[in-house]
């Protein structure tokens, strides 16, 4: 099993920029979070999911986009970057709610 | 407010000296609870879990953490620090029916010197 992965490892974009980072498990989890690491903020979860189709937010949101076509992939869209989406993004998952998290390695992403 | 809360953001510790880590969560009931480790550059590795029974839990690397439901606390051990623990520590809970909701605190950085 490759457990959580995440595509790219490293990106740089430009202010106003589109991309997606990838998430794929092969797990069969149902439930699937993104989150973002900030130096002194800890991990923050920007959305998650609990199964194909349903995605809900959580505490950091804004600017961000996801759907949940399969349960597999659990794509994070940023459609138009800025400065202040400069971080590392983790995305998890895990096989009930509220239970322990598989991460995958992380994307560090910088907004110039 | 719910919070979960790490109030040392550093601590160092000699080479086989104990350690203890702090953390204390804000949630209406019990909720389950986490220590990971990131060492730098890494993802996440989970250390231990409490979910519910004995409240003294024990996870990988010789690390313990102890579950006091009076002081809504969760601190992480270990009788003898290795340098190669020098690592971030993380506590987090899980909300089990909230969705798929899970909190971190702010971390703890650990030094550990010869």
């Amino acid at each position: 099993n490759a457990g959580v992965t995440q595509t790219p490892k490293f990106q740089v974009l430009k202010t106003g920029q589109s991309m997606t980072l990838q998430c794929a498990q092969d797990m069969n989890h149902e439930y699937m979070s993104w989150y973002r690491q900030d130096p002194g903020m800890g991990l923050r979860l920007i959305h998650y999911s609990v199964g194909a189709g349903i995605t809900d937010q959580g505490e950091v949101p804004n600017g961000y986009n996801v759907s949940r076509s399969t349960t597999e992939d659990f794509p994070l869209r940023l459609l138009s970057a800025a400065p202040s989406q400069t971080s590392v993004y983790f995305c998890a998952s895990s096989y009930e709610p509220g239970y322990e998290q598989f991460f995958g390695p992380g994307t560090r992403l910088t907004v110039l | 407010a719910q919070s979960v809360t790490q109030p040392d953001i550093h601590i160092t510790v000699s080479e086989g000296a104990s350690l203890e880590l702090r953390c204390n969560y804000s949630y209406g009931a019990t909720p389950y609870l986490f220590w990971y480790v990131q060492s730098p550059g890494q993802g996440l590795q989970l250390l231990l879990k409490y979910f519910s029974g004995d409240t003294l839990v024990q996870g990988i690397k010789g690390f313990e953490a102890e579950f006091k439901r009076s002081q809504s606390s969760f601190n992480l051990r270990k009788p003898s620090v290795h340098w190669s623990d020098a690592a971030e520590y993380f506590c987090a809970v899980g909300l089990p029916n909230t969705g798929n909701q899970f909190y971190f605190g702010t971390g703890t950085s650990l030094t550990v010197i010869p």
